[in-house]
């Protein structure tokens, strides 16, 4: 079992629909994140919360809602989003703040038509 | 502003020979470096990590070599193998500020068996 799971890998929505993405990590770590990566750019950071609490969020328009309900759950909601949203979405975990290194999951693979 | 650049797109190197893999960043409060390699349909991976007090570090057949007056870095593969034909990235982080990591764009290496 890998430490960070991300479901689905792929989804396709409308962008009328209301869709969201999981994130499960099994590392024990109290700190995770959301990171979006177009084609060709670089991991741009979402989001990232600390024993639960977020503690940064990127200038994310308001159609990307994340929840962390636990240290080990990771959500994100998303609603009205738009075709330019498509893009591979990344969660990963980390033990601490300050540097630490960074546990990925695999993706999820997002398309918005 | 892109803080960590990857200025090669790509690499192709031959099996056996020496892989050389660059990063520049313009911020000089970044004072901890990462490696991380990504596979088609996974997730990054972490694969050797810097901090700004040392100048090179080494695991196995990855050495990281940290320039701070020129801001620059590199990840040196010796020998290089087809099983690392991979997406590589390189990413920066400022400790006392958290947990944000700053990614460049990536660089495809291929290796040529």
């Amino acid at each position: 079992e890998t430490g960070v799971t991300q479901t689905p890998r792929h989804l396709v929505m409308g962008m009328t629909n209301k869709k969201s993405l999981k994130c499960e990590q099994h590392l024990g770590h109290n700190a995770m994140y959301w990171y979006k990566q177009s084609a060709k750019k670089p991991l741009e950071l979402m989001f990232v919360y600390n024993f639960k609490e977020q503690t940064e969020n990127n200038s994310v328009p308001s159609r990307f809602s994340p929840e962390c309900p636990n240290s080990s759950h990771l959500f994100l909601h998303l609603h009205t989003l738009q075709p330019e949203d498509s893009a591979l979405y990344l969660c990963a975990s980390s033990r601490q703040s300050g540097g630490n290194i960074q546990y990925f999951g695999a993706g999820t693979r997002l398309s918005v038509l | 502003d892109q803080q960590v650049k990857q200025n090669s797109p790509s690499l192709s190197v031959q099996e056996g020979r020496i892989s050389i893999l660059n990063c520049d960043y313009t911020n000089s409060m970044f004072d901890y470096f990462l490696w991380y390699k990504k596979y088609p349909a996974e997730g990054p991976t972490f694969l050797i990590s810097i901090s700004s007090i040392k100048d090179k570090n080494e695991d196995g057949r990855f050495t990281v070599f940290l320039n701070k007056s020129a801001k620059h870095l590199s990840l040196h593969i010796v020998p290089s193998q087809p099983g690392d034909s991979a997406v590589y990235f390189c990413a920066a982080s400022i400790r006392e500020y958290g947990n944000k990591l700053v990614f460049g764009a990536g660089t495809i290496l291929r290796v040529k068996s």
